[in-house]
């Protein structure tokens, strides 16, 4: 498989339990935010995304929170499941003028979900 | 289906050569990007294209060459110039301020 989630934070959840993953974002202006799954060898998914004039949004099973204050996103999952096992990362996408977009990605976090 | 594919999954290169990666996209997006993963590491922008005919420079071009002549398709080609090749590449395109859609990428391995 890849060796992408070599370095990665990791976190440790039993199947059933509910699982917290934090990510600290970078620029104030930032106004779009996107939480990615990524699976071994494969490319990212988008699993949830939030705009900075909401503080919380929910999906099927995931929650995002966004803190503007102190520029910090959250992604719960709610009952992690073995196929939540990957690597997830948080996305900022920064006006650049033009109607154009800088995206900045987290360096990601490693879900293990234990049987 | 829509969806963006890219070939192949895995390449093997000598040092030296040059190489080209695929990446295309039937979405209709406008905007279309090349990214590196390294362990460790966020995702880091080599080029990316919002418009046929038409690229910059992303966070990491050097060593790295793209063309945009159609709005569907976006090769990357890595020179024997790029100093470190060997890494997994992603593509991906957007529309708008809104998430990307990332292909299934590349793995490269330049020996």
């Amino acid at each position: 498989g890849e060796s992408v989630g070599l370095h990665l934070p990791t976190l440790s959840v039993q199947e059933g339990d509910n699982s917290i993953i934090n990510c600290a974002y970078s620029n104030s202006a930032s106004d779009y935010f996107i939480w990615y799954k990524q699976e071994s060898g494969k490319g990212p998914q988008f699993i949830i995304d939030i705009r900075s004039n909401m503080d919380k949004r929910q999906g099927q099973r995931v929650t995002v929170l966004l803190n503007k204050t102190v520029k910090h996103l959250s992604l719960q999952i709610a009952a992690t499941q073995p196929g939540d096992s990957a690597v997830y990362f948080c996305a900022e996408s920064l006006p650049r003028g033009s109607g154009t977009y800088k995206y900045i990605f987290g360096t990601g976090t490693r879900l293990k979900v234990l049987a | 289906d829509g969806g963006i594919t890219q070939s192949p999954k895995y390449l093997f290169r000598k040092e030296g050569q040059n190489v080209t990666l695929s990446c295309e996209q039937n979405l209709n997006h406008d905007a279309m990007y090349w990214y590196r993963q390294d362990p460790g590491q966020g995702l880091r922008l080599i080029y990316y294209s919002q418009i046929v005919n038409d690229f910059q420079k992303g966070d990491i071009a050097e060593g790295y060459s793209v063309s945009r002549e159609k709005k569907e398709s976006f090769p990357l080609t890595v020179t024997s110039a790029q100093k470190n090749p060997t890494a997994f590449y992603l593509c991906a395109s957007s529309t708008g301020a809104f998430e990307q859609y990332f292909g299934p990428g590349t793995r490269l391995t330049v020996t």
